[in-house]
C-alpha cells in the first residue's frame, strides 16, 4: 500500500528566508504524481506544485520548488522568500495511477515577523 | 483554473436525521468526484471513489450504507450521511478529478463543516 510520510508536524521560519518541508512515499509504481497542498485556515486546499514521476526536472512555481528524489522517494519542499500569507497547513500527497489521492499527515508552517 | 462548489458550508443537524452535502464542478466535467473527511488538525481521508452514472467506491472502513453517494450528473455529486450521529461531525471535503491531459490534477472544494446534536 502507498504511504505518505511528513516527519515535521510543525516548522517555523523568519519571513523572507527559506524553509523546507520534508516528505518521503513508499510505492511500488514507477508512473505517479506527487503534489504539495496548502491549507490555510479557511481549510481550502490549494495546490501549490505538481511532479510528475517521469519527469527528472524538479518542478518549480515562482517561491517554490522541490528537491524530488525518485530512487530514495523523497519529496521536500522549498518555499523561498517566506511570507507572511504561507503560514498554513502544509500537506504532501501522492497520486496513484487509479486517481486516488494519499495525503501526509501534514506540516504547519509558522512564519515570523 | 477550475473551480469546485460545496453547499451547504456549513450545517448543524440533531442526531438521527440526515445530511445531504453537494459538489459541483462549475466550469468543467468530471466523470471522477471523490469524497474526504477530516477531522480537527488531522489530515484528509478518503472516503469514497464518485464515479458519474456507477456506484461509487468506498474505502476500507467506509460505512456505504450510512454514507451515500450519488454522481448523477458530470458537474454533480452528492454525499448523504444517513441517521447521522454526533461522530460523524467532521468537515467534509470533495475534489473534482481532471484528467486525460499533462494536466492532470484534482481540485478541491471549500468543504463543508458538520456539526451533529
Amino acid at each position: 500500500a502507498q504511504t505518505v510520510t511528513q516527519s515535521q508536524p510543525e516548522m517555523s521560519v523568519q519571513e523572507a528566508e527559506t524553509v523546507t518541508l520534508s516528505c518521503t512515499y513508499d510505492t511500488s509504481e514507477s508512473d505517479y504524481y506527487l503534489f504539495w497542498y496548502k491549507q490555510p485556515p479557511s481549510r481550502q486546499m490549494i495546490l501549490v506544485i505538481r511532479q510528475e514521476a517521469y519527469k527528472q526536472q524538479n518542478a518549480t512555481e515562482n517561491r517554490f520548488s522541490v528537491n524530488f528524489q525518485k530512487a530514495a522517494k523523497s519529496f521536500s519542499l522549498k518555499i523561498s522568500d517566506s511570507q507572511l500569507g504561507d503560514a498554513a497547513m502544509y500537506f504532501c500527497a501522492y497520486r496513484s495511477p487509479d486517481d486516488k489521492i494519499i495525503f501526509g499527515k501534514g506540516t504547519r508552517l509558522h512564519i515570523l515577523p | 483554473g477550475a473551480v469546485v462548489s460545496q453547499h451547504p458550508s456549513w450545517v448543524i443537524c440533531k442526531s438521527g436525521t440526515s445530511v445531504k452535502i453537494e459538489c459541483r464542478s462549475l466550469d468543467f466535467q468530471a466523470t471522477t468526484m471523490f469524497w474526504y473527511r477530516q477531522f480537527p488538525k488531522q489530515s484528509l481521508m478518503l472516503m469514497a471513489t464518485s464515479n458519474e452514472g456507477s456506484k461509487a467506491t468506498y474505502e476500507q472502513g467506509v460505512e456505504k450504507d450510512k454514507f451515500l453517494i450519488n454522481h448523477a450528473s458530470l458537474t454533480l455529486s452528492t454525499l448523504t450521511v444517513t441517521s447521522a450521529h454526533p461522530e460523524d461531525s467532521s468537515f467534509y471535503i470533495c475534489s473534482a478529478h481532471i484528467g486525460g491531459s499533462y494536466q492532470e490534477t484534482q481540485y478541491f472544494g471549500p468543504g463543508t463543516r458538520l456539526l451533529v446534536l
